[in-house]
């Protein structure tokens, strides 16, 4: 398996510009987590699904982002209107079912946004 | 909620000698799992060991193993034979075993780890 995709790995936008982030999990994984990482706040969780479904949506941290699974192969965050306080590395994760992962998550190498 | 305290923001180690990196967190669920992950400078998350909380036999993988203090919610890693590639920083993070908060990590703030030649 090529693990987790995500994509792009660098973004460079202006503020008030969408950016919209990719992940791809590992197939027969269905947990999937958004997580944002930055020097001042760390790993967070943003979002998680299970079988496309949001679970705990409560580390997004405004109504500017939102997160998407429409399939159990692709997976968006979105952000719009990008704030350069938005600059960070987003992590998408992926972890098989309960009983079989023993709560492992694979990492996607980031896409790292930054917001001018 | 849980927390995780990692109280050595940075630790260095000479090549093929051992060090130690700390972590303590707080949780009142009695059923989790504890991970260390290494991140490099690369920035790819990688799982190098985890605990279930429920076994007391410590978890070791290769050079990387755990001591794991139930009791006193203490969850250090120790790598022995330090290699050039372990330099990177590394995370502590506990995650509930089950029910709708499965697989939802809580990270450390993160040690860097420096090796030296």
């Amino acid at each position: 398996d090529a693990g987790v995709i995500q994509s792009p790995r660098h973004e460079v936008t202006e503020m008030g510009q969408e950016v919209t982030l990719r992940c791809k999990p590992i197939s027969g994984h269905d947990y999937l987590f958004w997580y944002r990482q930055t020097m001042m706040r760390g790993l967070e969780l943003l979002i998680y699904f299970n079988n496309n479904v949001p679970i705990d949506d409560s580390g997004m941290p405004e109504d500017r982002f939102s997160a998407k699974m429409p399939n159990a192969s692709f997976s968006t965050l979105k952000i719009q209107p990008s704030e350069p306080r938005d600059s960070a590395v987003y992590f998408c994760a992926s972890s098989l079912p309960q009983g079989l992962g023993a709560n492992v998550l694979t990492f996607g190498a980031g896409s790292r946004l930054t917001v001018l | 909620a849980q927390t995780v305290t990692q109280s050595q923001p940075e630790m260095s180690v000479q090549e093929a000698e051992t060090v130690t990196l700390s972590c303590t967190y707080d949780t009142s669920e009695s059923d989790y799992y504890l991970f260390w992950y290494k991140q490099p400078p690369s920035r790819q998350m990688i799982l190098v060991i985890r605990q279930e909380a429920y076994k007391q036999q410590n978890a070791t993988e290769n050079r990387f193993s755990v001591n794991f203090q139930k009791a006193a919610k203490s969850f250090s890693l120790k790598i022995s034979d330090s290699q050039l590639g372990d330099a990177a920083m590394y995370f502590c993070a506990p995650a509930y075993a089950g029910g709708t908060s499965y697989g939802k990590l809580t990270f450390g703030q993160g040690t860097i780890l420096t090796v030296h030649p």
